[in-house]
């Protein structure tokens, strides 16, 4: 079974700073691993994913995220952020194996301030 | 990116009542559509798999007979939630997937805000 942990419900940031949002994964194998942005009562934008290949994975809107495998870890990160980057992201991962389900962590919501 | 189009974005209803929610793949054949429900605060619970052509996979503690997902054609699944109660009150999404495989991306709708008074 696979599963994510998202540390920090709540992160909140000054306009400008590092946005460093927290990702471990749990899985018997090495996953394909996802970060996706929801805005209010909206559904979900993929922001990037890893499957294989280079662990530096670039996304849209200036986001980047890690693969760390022997930290079990996905985290996202952008150098400055931004208000309109204010919303709830979610990991996710799914199993390389086969299968399409994706597993969601319980989210982290991204506050920005002035 | 591909487009998820789901309706309607919210929608109350009576208790007892059923409702029907639809998911639509705008510009793409989806083989796979997903059902996921979204409680405050929490992360998304993903209620059941559609294939076009067969029955729904649920996942554990759903209720088939309570959910009734339909996946008839290519571009379009369809969540009717029957004897609707307000326990039922949540945020639905789904999302679609143009192949099989688990690097492929699922593409999400916009979700479908249901109040059941």
């Amino acid at each position: 079974a696979q599963s994510v942990t998202q540390l920090g419900s709540h992160v909140s940031v000054s306009e400008g700073a590092l946005v460093l949002l927290r990702c471990n994964y749990s899985s018997s194998v090495p996953p394909y691993l996802f970060w996706y942005v929801q805005y209010p009562n909206q559904g979900l934008q993929l922001l990037l994913k890893y499957t294989t290949g280079a662990t530096l994975v670039k996304g849209i809107n200036g986001f980047e995220a890690e693969f760390k495998k022997s930290e079990t870890s996905f985290h996202l990160t952008k150098p400055s952020a931004h208000m309109s980057d204010a919303a709830e992201y979610f990991c996710a991962v799914t199993p390389t194996g086969g299968g399409n389900k994706l597993t969601f962590g319980t989210g982290t919501q991204l506050k920005v301030e002035l | 990116g591909a487009v998820v189009s789901q309706h309607p974005s919210r929608v109350i209803c009576k208790s007892g009542t059923s409702v029907k929610i639809e998911c639509r793949s705008l510009d793409f054949q989806a083989t796979t559509m997903f059902w996921y429900r979204q409680f405050p605060k929490k992360s998304l619970m993903l209620m059941a798999t559609s294939n076009e052509g067969s029955k729904a996979t649920y996942e554990q503690g759903v209720e088939k007979d309570k959910f009734l997902i339909n996946h008839a054609s290519l571009t379009l699944s369809t969540l009717t939630v029957t004897s609707a109660h307000p326990e039922d009150s949540s945020f639905y999404i789904c999302s679609a997937r143009e192949r099989t495989g688990p690097k492929t991306e699922a593409f999400f709708g916009q979700g479908t805000r249901l109040t059941v008074v």
